[in-house]
């Protein structure tokens, strides 16, 4: 029940697409769902979050839908580049703000290629 | 310096050496975490510290001893490892559970 499913394990799409990558949870407390970039040799970024009662979160090209009925989430990169290729990884936690520390579930992580 | 930093970013060890990864964050959070990531699995949450009590051992076998001395400062001390050890340990800290915000890793071989 804590498991975060991501799809699909890897991407590869032109420059200017719009690639879609998708999570989703059975958990329903989790209550924060952040995604993080990860590009070869560094750590994983923050990247860009939401809270279930939100249904799109946009911060420059990176847009986050989330469906809470269907317990679904998904990341679309617009006007995607070159730059973006790293591997993505959605994440979900329980009680964010309420326990003083938060505790990740990570997705399996997606290889996101973008040709020039 | 700003973020989270760790040192040393690489590491080569044999399997009867004794080392420590450093991990300091500059963000004035509650939480520190260890991670391990292998290839072509997901990140394994090792250990957490909140307020530098431990609150979370993941099942982490014992040659692997964490340490933190202070909210700002977290070790992790290696002992006799094995190859299958072979990984990058990330750091990562939290403010009150909004996202973790990750080190650039240790990259670490174990011959």
């Amino acid at each position: 029940q804590q498991q975060v499913k991501q799809s699909p394990q890897s991407l590869i799409v032109q420059k200017g697409g719009i690639p879609i990558i998708n999570c989703a949870y059975e958990n329903t407390a989790f209550d924060y769902f952040p995604w993080y970039q990860q590009f070869p040799g560094k750590g994983p970024a923050l990247l860009i979050a939401i809270r279930p009662d939100v249904s799109e979160k946009k911060e420059g090209r990176f847009t986050i839908s989330f469906n809470k009925s269907a317990k679904q989430f998904s990341l679309h990169i617009m006007d995607s580049q070159p730059g973006d290729s790293a591997t993505y990884f959605c994440a979900a936690i329980t009680n964010a703000g309420g326990t003083s520390y938060g505790k990740l579930t990570f997705g399996q992580g997606t290889i996101l290629t973008v040709h020039p | 310096e700003t973020g989270v930093t760790q040192t040393p970013r690489h590491l080569v060890m044999g399997m009867t050496n004794k080392k420590s990864l450093k991990c300091e964050q500059h963000l004035g959070h509650n939480a520190m975490y260890w991670y391990k990531q292998s290839a072509k699995k997901p990140l394994e949450l090792m250990f957490v510290y909140n307020f530098k009590e431990q609150t979370e051992n993941n099942s982490v076998p014992s040659r692997f001893s964490p340490e933190c001395p202070n909210s700002s400062h977290l070790f992790l001390h290696l002992h006799t490892l094995q190859p299958e050890d072979s990984a990058l340990y990330l750091c990562a800290s939290s403010h009150w559970g909004f996202g973790e915000f990750f080190g650039p890793g240790t990259r670490l071989t174990v011959l």
